[in-house]
């Protein structure tokens, strides 16, 4: 199977302080990932679309200075959520695509919370 | 425009009914289809996908879609709901090539004794 691994799965921090997330495939080298963010009882929207080696491209309306994404590997890309706020809070999921296949493999998701 | 719609926002259903999600696509070709079902607080689980062949397609946990093209619809059934399928319901569509997973605004199902 191809495996996404997100961590953490939680996490609480204090405003203005940055926190990173980070998306590993864990069986296979994802060429491209992609970040959503998803509001309690809503759907997931996505953020950003990472390849490896390039800068991200960000959808409008997200802060590209804020939401900081490095896909340094072709088994990792991380979000870094920059000097967070409490409307940062949401769930953060990453999801990794195996080549040109139009499937993409979900991580478990991360419960950022900001206080 | 490309898009995805869900109808449905909350549905309820007996345990041991049938249940039927419906999703809608607008797109001049077809898509690559999924259904995805997300519990309370969890990632996302991949039910079943439709890329091309029989437009009947089976998935995990007896759910079973079905592709129509003149409907533009993927519509996601299962014969008889048990307790343990209260969950949200995602459609999400691959509009072509390496594009990202566009998402359905969700079905949230839940299932009365």
């Amino acid at each position: 199977g191809a495996v996404v691994s997100q961590h953490p799965s939680w996490v609480i921090c204090k405003s203005g302080t940055s926190v990173k997330i980070e998306c590993r495939s864990l069986d296979f080298q994802a060429t491209t990932m992609f970040w959503y963010r998803q509001f309690p009882k809503q759907s997931l929207m996505l953020m950003a679309t990472s390849n490896e080696g390039s800068k991200a491209t960000y959808e409008q309306g997200v802060e590209k200075d804020k939401f900081l994404i490095n896909h340094a590997s072709l088994t990792l890309s991380t979000l870094t959520v920059t000097s967070a706020h409490p409307e940062d809070s949401s769930f953060y999921i990453c999801s990794a695509r195996k080549g040109a296949l139009a499937e993409a493999f979900f991580g478990q998701g991360t419960r950022l919370t900001v206080v | 425009a490309q898009s995805v719609t869900q109808p449905d926002i909350h549905i309820t259903v007996s345990e041991g009914a049938s249940l039927e999600l419906r999703c809608n696509y607008s797109y001049g070709a077809t898509p690559y289809l999924f259904w995805y079902v997300q519990s309370p607080g969890q990632g996302l689980q991949l039910l079943l996908k439709y890329f091309s062949g029989d437009t009947l397609v089976q998935g995990i946990k007896g759910f079973e879609a079905e592709f129509k093209r003149s409907q533009s619809s993927f519509n996601l059934r299962k014969p008889s709901v048990h307790w343990s399928d209260a969950a949200e319901y995602f459609c999400a569509v691959v509009f072509s090539g390496n594009t990202p997973l566009v998402f359905g605004k969700g079905t949230r199902l839940s299932v009365i004794a």
